[in-house]
């Protein structure tokens, strides 16, 4: 039983190319997020969404654009892919959003990479 | 904003030794503290939390960590560590709002 499932798990793609990962928890918590590790393993937030709203958004190019159809649901879709894009991106999930000590639990990762 | 500084990008140690992880961060405000362990191709897992209360906070595995508020660190110790503790190891700050704060990371090596 995953808790934080993640998928495609490896995407190797061109340059200029459009993409999406997909992101599912089935712990039943509010709140969903994507980080960005980078080839140095520095861990960055890119986005949360409490209840299906964007609550947080890191100064991220408009060429990321997540998507949460439901609770259980968030999903990254990438455009016009640049090979500064490849890292390993996570999702992560916790129950809710207003207190701070909230475990957020992880998904494995997807690392895509760009040629 | 908050900062977190990890102080060792790596640290080696022979089995059955102990272990320290050291984490310094920076805020203006009251933080929550936690560690993280990222084993290879796997995402994170959390080995303990700081939230309030006891400065000294255990989690899984036998790790423990102290909160020091005068010298704002969040160091991450194990009496005695394995070769299945080989990993890396973030720390991380939350000042409300759920949005987490890594330090760069710390690789354990345990070497037999």
């Amino acid at each position: 039983d995953t808790a934080v499932s993640q998928t495609p798990k490896y995407l190797v793609t061109q340059m200029g190319n459009d993409k999406s990962i997909k992101c599912e928890q089935n712990l039943g918590h509010d709140t969903m997020y994507w980080y960005k590790q980078d080839s140095k393993k520095f861990l960055k937030i890119m986005f949360s969404y409490n209840n299906k709203e964007l609550i947080i958004n890191e100064t991220v190019p408009n060429r990321f654009s997540p998507k949460s159809p439901d609770k259980a649901h968030l999903n990254l879709h990438i455009n016009s892919l640049e090979l500064g894009d490849s890292a390993v991106y996570f999702c992560a999930s916790s129950r809710r959003l207003r207190e701070g000590g909230d475990t957020q639990y992880f998904g494995p990762g997807t690392r895509l990479t760009v040629l | 904003a908050q900062s977190v500084t990890q102080l060792d990008s790596q640290v080696p140690v022979f089995e059955e030794a102990p272990v320290e992880l050291r984490c310094n961060y920076s805020s203006s405000v009251s933080v929550y503290l936690f560690w993280y362990v990222q084993y290879p191709n796997q995402g994170l897992q959390l080995l303990l939390k700081y939230l309030s209360g006891s400065t000294l906070v255990k989690g899984i595995n036998g790790f423990e960590a102290e909160f020091n508020k005068s010298q704002t660190s969040f160091h991450l110790r194990k009496p005695s560590v394995h070769i299945s503790d080989t990993a890396e190891y973030f720390c991380a700050v939350s000042a409300g709002g759920n949005k987490l704060v890594f330090g760069a990371g710390t690789i354990l090596r345990v070497k037999s």
